[in-house]
C-alpha cells in the first residue's frame, strides 16, 4: 500500500499558483518527503525534497506540516509546461509510487 | 543534475524472445538502482531494487526468473525480460540513487507482438 495519499487530478489556470496536496499521516521521523513529476512519455524528474522545514527551489516550494503528516508542493506561477502527475513520496530507498496528482494547466 | 540513460527507447520484439534493457548512470555512481514498469494511465509499479554485486530484491509478484536483472557495475543496471509475452508490453524505467534524490532514466517503451 501506498505510504501517501493524493486527489486524483487538480486544475489550474496559468501563471497562478497552485498548491498540490499530500498525506502521509505514517510518516516516520527520519523520512523525507520527495515530490517528483512526470511528463507524458518521460520517466519522473525530481522536484524537492524535505525533512521538516519549509524548502524553496528554483521549480517550487515544499511545505510541510507542522507534525509532518502531510505537506503540499507549491508551484508560484503554473505554466503549461508544469502539465504532468506529481508524485509525493517518503524515505529515499523505498521507492514506491502512490496513484499521483494530474495537473491540468489551462491557458 | 544527474544524468541516467537508457537503452534502448524503443523495442518491439516478438513473443517467445528475450529483450535486454540497460540502465547507466552517466556521471555518478550507483550502488542502489530501481526498476519500474507503469502501464498507460497508471503509476509507476515498483519491480525491483538492483544493489551493485548482489542479488537484485523483488518486489511481490514479480517473477524473477522472468525479468532477470544484473547490476555488474556501479554505472550499469540491465533487465531481461526473458520469454517475453504481449501483457508484458509496457513502460519500464530505471532510477538511480544520487546523494538525496532519486534520478530516472527515460524509460523503454516494450511492445510484444
Amino acid at each position: 500500500d501506498a505510504k501517501t495519499t493524493q486527489p486524483n487530478s487538480m486544475e489550474s489556470n496559468e501563471e497562478e499558483p497552485v498548491h498540490l496536496p499530500c498525506n502521509h499521516s505514517t510518516i516516520s521521523g527520519t523520512d523525507y518527503i520527495h515530490w517528483y513529476r512526470q511528463l507524458p512519455s518521460q520517466g519522473p524528474e525530481y522536484v524537492i525534497h524535505g525533512l521538516t522545514s519549509n524548502v524553496n527551489n528554483r521549480m517550487a516550494s515544499l511545505a510541510i506540516a507542522e507534525d509532518r503528516k502531510s505537506s503540499t508542493l507549491i508551484l508560484h506561477r503554473a505554466t503549461l509546461r508544469d502539465a504532468a502527475v506529481y508524485y509525493c513520496t517518503l524515505g529515499y530507498n523505498d521507492m514506491r509510487f502512490g496513484a499521483g496528482t494530474r495537473l491540468t494547466v489551462k491557458p | 543534475g544527474a544524468v541516467v540513460s537508457q537503452h534502448p527507447s524503443r523495442v518491439i520484439c516478438k513473443s517467445g524472445t528475450s529483450v535486454k534493457i540497460e540502465c547507466r548512470s552517466l556521471d555518478f555512481q550507483a550502488t542502489t538502482m530501481f526498476w519500474y514498469r507503469q502501464f498507460p494511465k497508471q503509476s509507476l509499479m515498483l519491480m525491483a531494487t538492483s544493489n551493485e554485486g548482489s542479488k537484485a530484491t523483488y518486489e511481490q509478484g514479480v517473477e524473477k526468473d522472468k525479468f532477470l536483472i544484473n547490476h555488474a557495475s556501479l554505472t550499469l543496471s540491465t533487465l531481461t525480460v526473458t520469454s517475453a509475452h504481449p501483457e508484458d508490453s509496457s513502460f519500464y524505467i530505471c532510477s538511480a540513487s544520487g546523494q538525496y534524490e532519486q534520478y530516472f532514466g527515460p524509460g523503454t517503451r516494450l511492445t510484444v507482438t
